[in-house]
């Protein structure tokens, strides 16, 4: 059973549109992160976050932005989605201890047409 | 800065035959090492991981995979495939100095014939 939970699972959405993926956990997990997913392509880390009102950007230069308002949430907005923000997003979080690893949600294939 | 490579973009292997997928990384010191799989339409869900100790680690599915440092590598292991394994397999490789920042890989995809 999922602990992390990502909606919407499919998005097709029309140029210029303000789109908002959510991210939520009920793990407890301070450690979130948003990473995007191309096929045949690595995943690259877009966003992260260490705790409540703590976010950073990633490795990849992302026009979206994050907000962590409270633990379980880590949503991802793009305020005008273009056709080059079509990839899949996966949403991911940690326990402090990074020898666990990562549990990801399912993701979100985003399509922006 | 880590780097994960994945030699094999597509693996395609015989139901019941064995399985052996490859990943290199490149870290000065003993890194974090997992190997996550994807199936189709879903996220990532962690198979095994080393981080210390015993270099042959045993994961879920009847995965393996053995830490070489002297190759830097932490290839994935399976003595005989299921076709329900056939999915898409991401090494990733953190470190406590990356702030739980993981790299992976650009995954290796699986095809089990019958």
């Amino acid at each position: 059973e999922a602990d992390i939970y990502q909606t919407p699972r499919y998005l097709v959405i029309g140029t210029g549109k303000k789109i908002t993926l959510e991210c939520s956990q009920t793990m407890g997990h301070d450690k979130m992160y948003w990473y995007q997913q191309d096929p045949g392509m690595e995943l690259h880390l877009i966003h992260y976050s260490y705790g409540v009102n703590s976010t950073e950007k990633g490795d990849l230069s992302s026009e979206s932005t994050v907000s962590r308002i409270r633990t379980e949430h880590f949503p991802l907005t793009l305020e005008s989605a273009r056709p080059s923000h079509t990839s899949q997003y996966l949403c991911a979080s940690s326990q402090p201890q990074l020898n666990y690893g990562y549990t990801f949600g399912s993701g979100t294939r985003l399509t922006v047409v | 800065a880590q780097s994960v490579t994945q030699p094999d973009i597509h693996i395609t292997v015989s139901e019941g035959a064995s399985l052996e997928l490859r990943c290199n990384y490149s870290y000065g010191a003993t890194p974090y090492l997992f190997w996550y799989v994807q199936s189709p339409g879903q996220g990532l869900q962690l198979l095994l991981k080393y981080f210390s100790g015993d270099t042959l680690v045993q994961g879920i599915k009847g995965f393996e995979a053995e830490f070489k440092r002297s190759q830097s590598s932490f290839n994935l292991r399976k003595p005989s495939v299921h076709w329900s394994d056939a999915a898409e397999y991401f090494c990733a490789v953190g470190s406590p100095n990356s702030w739980g920042k993981f790299q992976f890989g650009a995954g290796t995809q699986v095809v089990v014939t019958p």
